[in-house]
């Protein structure tokens, strides 16, 4: 079976430090893998997705980025966090042309930017 | 542009109670609808879906109604239990693509 592995859960860093979270999945072989964010109050907004190794697609500019090495890892960094990207981190999958259907979500980071 | 309006919660209710959380959207197509719950502690997983109007998701008890003379899909249970309590999201999704368009979420709360 398919298993999406998120790390870590939470996170607390200063300002101006860097970032990076991983996200693997396993069972599975070329899916889509997304990063959304979940700010207090808000919605999810799909930041980032990929169809493929070193095929990153952004949907919104941000102080972000993302990065696919192998085929079912997906890492979101960045090199100078600021306080508005603290939030709820959540990595997600697909196989296909996506839909709600066939995303499956990790468990989330929160990340705390002090 | 595609949106979803969800009530805002949270909503607190006790054991056993009707539960109703209003869902509407705004879509230039004929959009498929979703709700995704979060337990605490766990990531998001699809609750039900409904891919044109006037079906009817349903999964554990929960029920919503594609309405396109209304756009809604209002979630609905019977006599929801303590278990229930979650954040449950509405969303909307165009046919072959990547976004779903997300509600804000409403936190329910049971109370034994």
């Amino acid at each position: 079976s398919q298993t999406i592995h998120q790390w870590p859960a939470t996170l607390v860093q200063p300002v101006g430090s860097p970032l990076s979270l991983e996200c693997t999945v396993e069972g599975t072989s070329n899916p889509n893998l997304y990063w959304y964010r979940q700010a207090a109050g808000r919605g999810l907004q799909l930041l980032f997705y990929s169809v493929g190794i070193g095929q990153i697609s952004s949907e919104v500019p941000q102080n972000l980025s993302a990065s696919r090495p192998q085929d079912r890892q997906f890492i979101l960094s960045s090199k100078k966090l600021l306080l508005s990207d603290s939030g709820f981190y959540l990595c997600a999958w697909s196989v296909g042309t996506g839909g709600g259907e066939k995303l499956f979500f990790g468990s989330g980071t929160q990340l705390s930017v002090l | 542009g595609n949106s979803v309006t969800q009530m805002e919660g949270p909503v607190t209710l006790s054991e056993e109670a009707f539960l109703t959380i209003n869902c509407t959207y705004t879509a230039t197509g004929y959009p498929s609808l979703f709700w995704y719950v979060q337990y605490p502690g766990e990531g998001l997983q699809l609750l039900l879906k409904a891919t044109k109007a006037d079906d009817k998701g349903s999964n554990k008890g929960f029920e919503a109604t594609y309405r396109k003379e209304t756009t809604s899909f209002h979630l609905e249970k019977g006599s929801v239990q303590v278990s229930d309590s979650a954040v449950y999201f509405c969303a909307l999704s165009e046919a072959s693509n990547y976004q779903l368009i997300w509600g804000a979420g409403t936190k329910l709360i049971i109370k034994p």
